[in-house]
């Protein structure tokens, strides 16, 4: 079985700052991650997965988060927000193989300030 | 394309009542999954639907909860005798690939269920 770690509940910033998001996950077989942003009355959409290769993955809107193995974790970072950034941000981790269902996080609540 | 459509939007009842909440997933996507969303609690997994499989139902928190997905497309969430600790969001998603394959998840805008 899998769990998902977001250590923050909320993380305020101002407009044009960098903001980091932290996600640490465990699991005893190799794992898919994924990022998820949640905007206001909407379904969530998909950010970034990690499935393989290379441990920084893009995603859009200028989002980036990087696998580390070592310290089973998945930090997503953007190097300037913007108002429009605000929204609630989930991890979450898959098994690989399998019928393994994701399991989210409960999700960091970003709130970009002017 | 469409996406993930769930209806209704919104729903209000009265505690005791029973209420089918509605997904539409992706033509074509096999897998489909209904999740919990509870204020400050994140997803709470509550049953998945591969194809013609039998589903894995080890998220439903008790028997008044039950789902059904006919002709492996639209899925029917039913909570008979509901309770004031059902209000939440029911999020459904659905994906192409079966579930561990690293797939992404397409998720509908949820149903806001309160239970008076």
């Amino acid at each position: 079985a899998q769990s998902v770690t977001q250590l923050d509940s909320q993380v305020p910033v101002f407009e044009e700052a960098p903001v980091e998001l932290r996600c640490n996950y465990s699991s005893s077989v190799s794992v898919y991650l994924f990022w998820y942003v949640q905007y206001p009355n909407q379904g969530l959409q998909l950010l970034l997965k990690y499935l393989s290769g290379s441990t920084l993955v893009k995603g859009i809107n200028g989002f980036e988060a990087e696998f580390n193995k070592s310290q089973t974790s998945f930090h997503l970072r953007k190097p300037s927000v913007h108002i429009s950034d605000t929204a609630e941000y989930f991890c979450a981790v898959s098994d690989r193989g399998g019928s393994y269902i994701p399991t989210f996080g409960r999700g960091t609540s970003l709130i970009v300030h002017p | 394309g469409a996406g993930v459509s769930q209806s209704p939007s919104n729903k209000v009842t009265e505690k005791g009542k029973d209420v089918e909440l509605r997904c539409d997933p992706i033509s074509g996507h096999t897998a489909l999954y209904w999740y919990r969303q509870s204020l400050g609690q994140g997803l709470e997994f509550l049953i998945y639907f591969q194809g013609n499989s039998a589903p894995d139902k080890s998220g439903l928190p008790s028997d008044r909860f039950s789902a059904e997905r006919t002709g492996g497309s639209v899925s029917t969430l039913t909570i008979q005798r509901t309770q004031q600790e059902d209000s939440a969001v029911y999020l459904c998603a659905s994906s192409l690939a079966r579930a561990g394959q690293g797939d992404t998840q397409y998720f509908g805008p949820g149903t806001r269920l309160t239970v008076l």
